[in-house]
This record gives C-alpha cells, sequence and structure tokens, in this order.
C-alpha cells in the first residue's frame, strides 16, 4: 500500500460523457502527478500539481483538466469522452529525499472503460 | 520528442541469470534517475535510483549503471526470479533549473522457470 488513494477504481461511461476521477496523496506529500496508461503503452504524464498551483504539463489534451485542492487532493476532469480514452489513469505524490531528487508514489489506478 | 526512451519492449531470460534492461535518454539537464517496477493491475513502485554523479549503484540483486557520455542507464538484476516478472520503467528528472520528470516506455521482463 503506497499510501496513494484513488476513486473510483473501476469507470465505464459513454462516448461523450464527462467523468471526474479523484487522488488523494500520501500524508504530507505536496506534489500530485496525473498518468494515463493506455493498452501496451507507457506512462504519459499528463500534469503535476505542487501544493495548489499547475507545476508541470505533459500531453494532456483540451478536454482534459485537473486541480489541486487546498486539502492537498486532486482532482483529474476527462469531458467529451472518446474511444480512445479507455485507459488505466494513475495518480502519484512525490516526497523530495535530501532535499533534491523525488521518488513518486503510486495509486492503484482508476480503470476507465469509454464505450 | 521521447526524451527518454526504453528501445526494447520486452524481455525474456532464464530464472538465474542475468536480467539487462537499457535506457537512453537524450536531455542533457537530467541529472537523477530511477527504475520503477510495475506489476499487473497495481500502480509502479520505485526500485532503485542513481545520481549523475555516480556511475554504478547496488542494492541487492539490483545494479544501475550510467554511462553518462553514451546518455544510457541500465539495470542489471542478478540472479533473475520468476517475481521479478514485472514491467520495468526507467525515468529521469531534473533537481534544479527547470522541472522534469519523464518516464520511458517500459520494458516487459518475464523471468522464465
Amino acid at each position: 500500500d503506497s499510501g496513494v488513494t484513488q476513486t473510483p477504481k473501476h469507470l465505464i461511461t459513454a462516448t461523450g460523457q464527462r467523468v471526474t476521477l479523484r487522488c488523494s496523496p500520501r500524508s504530507g506529500d505536496l506534489s500530485v502527478y496525473w498518468y494515463q496508461q493506455s493498452l501496451d503503452q507507457g506512462l504519459q504524464f499528463l500534469i503535476q500539481y505542487y501544493n495548489g498551483e499547475e507545476r508541470a504539463k505533459g500531453n494532456i489534451l483540451e478536454r482534459f483538466s485537473a486541480q489541486q485542492f487546498p486539502d492537498l487532493h486532486s482532482e483529474l476532469n476527462l469531458s467529451s469522452l472518446e474511444l480512445g480514452d479507455s485507459a488505466l489513469y494513475f495518480c502519484a505524490s512525490s516526497v523530495v529525499v535530501g532535499g533534491t531528487w523525488e521518488t513518486q508514489y503510486f495509486g492503484p489506478g482508476t480503470r476507465l472503460l469509454v464505450l | 520528442d521521447q526524451q527518454v526512451k526504453q528501445n526494447s519492449p520486452s524481455l525474456s531470460v532464464q530464472e538465474g541469470r542475468i536480467s539487462i534492461l537499457n535506457c537512453d535518454y537524450t536531455n542533457s539537464m537530467f541529472d537523477y534517475f530511477l527504475w520503477y517496477k510495475k506489476y499487473p493491475a497495481e500502480g509502479p513502485t520505485f526500485l532503485i535510483s542513481i545520481s549523475s554523479i555516480k556511475d554504478k549503484n547496488e542494492d541487492g540483486r539490483f545494479t544501475v549503471f550510467l554511462n553518462k557520455s553514451a546518455k544510457h542507464l541500465s539495470l542489471h538484476i542478478v540472479p533473475s526470479q520468476p517475481g521479478d516478472s514485472a514491467v520495468y520503467f526507467c525515468a529521469a528528472m531534473t533537481t534544479s533549473g527547470t522541472y522534469k520528470y519523464i518516464f520511458g516506455t517500459g520494458t516487459r521482463l518475464k523471468v522464465l522457470a
């Protein structure tokens, strides 16, 4: 158990719909990352938040948005869903080790299926 | 622009032998490198890391080698065990300047009993 929680575990929805994925980081971790893993694909970095502010942005579609709230939990909003958005969505939080490098702790993921 | 590449999508190794997983990067600003391991239906977990000021870091059966001039790192697992069968991701980060933390596409390792 990494200490990072994600809800829901599974989500089935239809094309055109909108969903919200939720992530609670490990206690004390200020950074939250969102990744997408499609079938047989690597981890595609979407976006990172640090203490409520966007810190880095990856290949996140305009239909997707995220935010981090004052209690540090984060939500990833996916709208106008397409079949190709079906994937495993991971959230991770990180701790800075020795003041320099970070190791990320991943949640169990949310499996999204768009029909 | 894939800044961190794992060119072998899969690798099969006999139990007890050495597994060597490779990773190449293009951005010379990366100064810290990590390996993560992922089992099916779970999130990746941190395995081992190395700073750019070193060329080798060892932790039990796992050793990571870094060749900065070639912008190449590798993970050696000796001896390989069936429980090592998983997908391995390398990651590279910057610890100063513009923040970057990039994962490779992963290599699926299968250790055959």
